[in-house]
């Protein structure tokens, strides 16, 4: 069965930078536009960004663009999301989701990322 | 962006009882292929997201029947008809119209 797996989060200071990664499997991972969704703690969700199957397009949220950079490697079924300049308020869980191409996204189980000094 | 906007914000509901949350967007989410880009989510404690509904009707795999999603355009609505008590959770709604995708706040329901 399609199975989502992050990693990565951690705790790390303000203005410094960390990588996070998802690896999938139980799919055809390279025929899949993917997403990353975070939610601070006990707030909602918000949508990050997204990479289409072939990586040729990218979009990202206004509050990480020009800082997250999303992309994926299919050999290895892993997507990715460089963060840098973080700040207090990337503090979140992150999750990746697959776009089930109008169907919905399915989702991992979340990494937690803390800004903090 | 679209905003979405649900309520209520709480729903205290009883079990076997009917429940309803209603989510509006401020643009239609009706595309030119006929299907409403809206989808529902729960959250349970402590999981991550899960799929209820999306195209704003079909229910995913595996959900409950007594789960339904209705409505069209800016207004959209989702039913349970008889709550049972593992349906305790944050649902949320959320346009797939576009780029940024956006939920709305969420409606915790709990049992009362």
């Amino acid at each position: 069965q399609v199975k989502l797996v992050e990693s990565g989060g951690g705790v790390v200071q303000p203005g410094k930078s960390l990588r996070l990664s998802c690896t999938a499997s139980g799919f055809a991972f390279y025929s899949y536009g993917m997403h990353w969704v975070r939610q601070a703690p006990g707030k909602g969700l918000e949508w990050v960004a997204v990479i289409s199957f072939d990586a040729s397009n990218k979009y990202y949220a206004d509050s990480v663009k020009g800082r997250f950079t999303i992309s994926r490697d299919d050999s290895k079924n892993t997507l990715f999301l460089q963060m840098n300049s973080l700040r207090a308020e990337d503090t979140a869980i992150y999750y990746c989701a697959k776009d089930n191409s109008a169907r919905g996204l399915g989702w991992g189980q979340g990494t937690l990322v803390t800004v903090s000094s | 962006d679209i905003v979405m906007t649900q309520s209520p914000l709480s729903l205290p509901v009883t079990p076997g009882e009917p429940a309803s949350i209603s989510c509006r967007s401020s643009r239609s989410l009706l595309h030119s292929d006929g299907y409403n880009y809206l989808d529902w989510y729960v959250q349970k404690s402590g999981q991550s997201p899960q799929l209820l509904i999306y195209l704003g009707s079909s229910r995913a795999s595996g959900v409950p029947d007594r789960f339904s999603g209705s409505g069209s355009g800016t207004h959209f609505t989702l039913k349970i008809s008889r709550v049972e008590a593992e349906d305790v959770g944050v649902y949320y709604c959320m346009q797939a119209l576009q780029t940024p995708l956006t939920f709305g706040g969420g409606t915790k329901v709990e049992i009362k």
